[in-house]
């Protein structure tokens, strides 16, 4: 069974702070992880993913997260926000090998204060 | 290229009628996967086909099927719609390894009443 939880439904930060949005994970077995992207009345985009390589992923519009399997976290970050990064981030896990279906956390939506 | 694209992206559909909702994945894309979205209960798992075969289902009752054709196009049909089936579907593909992570539509928007 494997398990995502985002901590904060909402987060807001000013427009140039850091963006940190947490994602914790749980799977029985090493997983992949992924960072989604969800801009209103669209689907998800894929922001970035960790499939066993380097634990520090960079991933598309300046984010990255890193990998941390002491503390199963998975956390997305962004050194400075912009005011087009305002949108809900999903979390995902997915067992690796084989085909496993993909688990979706709830969810964070991102508020960037001018 | 052609992103993923479902059709229709509106729908408003009255209780206990059925609807059939459709997904074409990029070219060369042969595994779709659907999800339900809602705000209380975030993205559910539906269903997973590859090469026409269902690999993947979620906890969903019978009243929700789905199936793909031989060129990977796919549909989701919801028989005896209820309220609570108001939700975004949305579909997403991926080569063989869905590992690569999908690339989603924009997803058809349900509402029924």
């Amino acid at each position: 069974a494997q398990s995502v939880t985002q901590l904060g439904s909402h987060v807001s930060v000013s427009e140039g702070a850091l963006v940190l949005l947490r994602c914790n994970y749980s799977s029985s077995v090493p997983p992949y992880l992924f960072w989604y992207v969800q801009y209103p009345n669209q689907g998800l985009q894929l922001l970035l993913k960790y499939t066993s390589a380097a634990t520090l992923v960079k991933g598309i519009n300046g984010f990255e997260a890193e990998f941390k399997k002491s503390e199963t976290s998975f956390h997305l970050t962004k050194p400075s926000a912009h005011m087009r990064d305002a949108a809900e981030y999903f979390c995902a896990v997915s067992a690796s090998g084989g085909y496993q279906k993909v688990t979706f956390g709830t969810g964070t939506k991102l508020q960037v204060i001018p | 290229k052609a992103g993923v694209t479902q059709t229709p992206r509106y729908l408003i559909k009255t209780r206990g009628q059925q609807v059939t909702l459709s997904c074409s994945p990029i070219s060369g894309h042969r595994s779709v996967s659907w999800y339900q979205q809602t705000p209380g209960q975030g993205l559910q798992f539906l269903f997973e086909y590859f090469s026409e075969t269902q690999r993947n289902k979620g906890n969903f009752p019978g009243r929700f099927s789905g199936r793909q054709f031989s060129n990977s196009r796919s549909e989701m049909n919801v028989s005896t719609l209820e309220l609570g089936d108001s939700a975004l579907y949305l579909c997403a593909s991926s080569k063989e390894d869905r590992n690569y992570g999908y690339t989603f539509g924009s997803g058809t928007r349900l509402t029924v009443v």
